[in-house]
């Protein structure tokens, strides 16, 4: 147990609707990154915030969005949903703001089936 | 942009034998950090080892160690004393403000 923890563990929903996928990251890490994982595009980071901040954007469409709560917990905003965007969403967490130089733990996923 | 090339998408060893996984990756930046992740079934991701580009001795945990040569952009993890828990999807991953990931190796560990 990473102590990372993403709700919902699955999600089974709609095209063209809309989800929001939760993390909570581990007691005292500040940064909070997600992450996709599909089967065609691999591992890709999608974008990370620290202490409440975006800090850094990957290849995060323009239907997505995110944001980090005063009490740290993080949610991604799926809008508009396509088939294509069915993949596990894994959000991690570490405790500063520079990847390399701090662990990221990942939580268990949060499974999206796009119907 | 970075690249990371895992040039073997699948292998497989017999159990307690030693196996070793391939990375490389692209880079113009000079200090960074590489990871290999480890994904079973569960589709958990675990860290395995790190390694920090400004030292050059190479990285160990227990059963797992890294070789890394840093001119020819190369960072492989070799696992001795291989166990079948040790089946799962094995990711290499560059750092610097983000992961960037290869496209895994799947390793299957046979009795």
């Amino acid at each position: 147990d990473s102590g990372v923890t993403q709700t919902p563990k699955h999600l089974i929903t709609a095209t063209g609707q809309r989800v929001t996928l939760r993390c909570s990251p581990r007691s005292g890490d500040l940064s909070v990154y997600w992450y996709q994982q599909s089967l065609d595009q691999g591992l890709q980071f999608l974008i990370q915030y620290y202490n409440g901040e975006e800090r850094a954007k990957g290849n995060i469409l323009e239907r997505f969005s995110a944001q980090q709560f005063p009490d740290l917990h993080s949610e991604l905003n799926l809008s508009s949903l396509e088939l294509g965007d069915s993949a596990l969403y894994f959000c991690a967490s570490s405790v500063a703001g520079t990847s390399g130089m701090n662990e990221q733990f990942f939580g268990p996923g949060t499974r999206l089936t796009v119907l | 942009a970075q690249t990371v090339t895992q040039s073997q998408p699948e292998m497989s060893v017999q159990e307690a034998e030693t196996v070793t996984l391939s990375c490389t990756y692209d880079t113009s930046e000079n200090n960074y950090y590489l990871f290999w992740y480890k994904q079973p079934p569960s589709r958990q991701m675990i860290l395995v080892i790190r390694q920090e580009a400004y030292k050059q001795q190479n990285a160990t945990e227990n059963r797992f160690s890294v070789n890394f040569q840093k001119a020819a952009k190369s960072f492989s993890l070799k696992i001795s004393d291989s166990q079948l828990g040790d089946t799962a999807m094995y990711f290499c991953a560059f750092a610097l403000l983000m992961l960037t990931f290869g496209g895994g190796t799947r390793l299957m560990v046979k009795p």
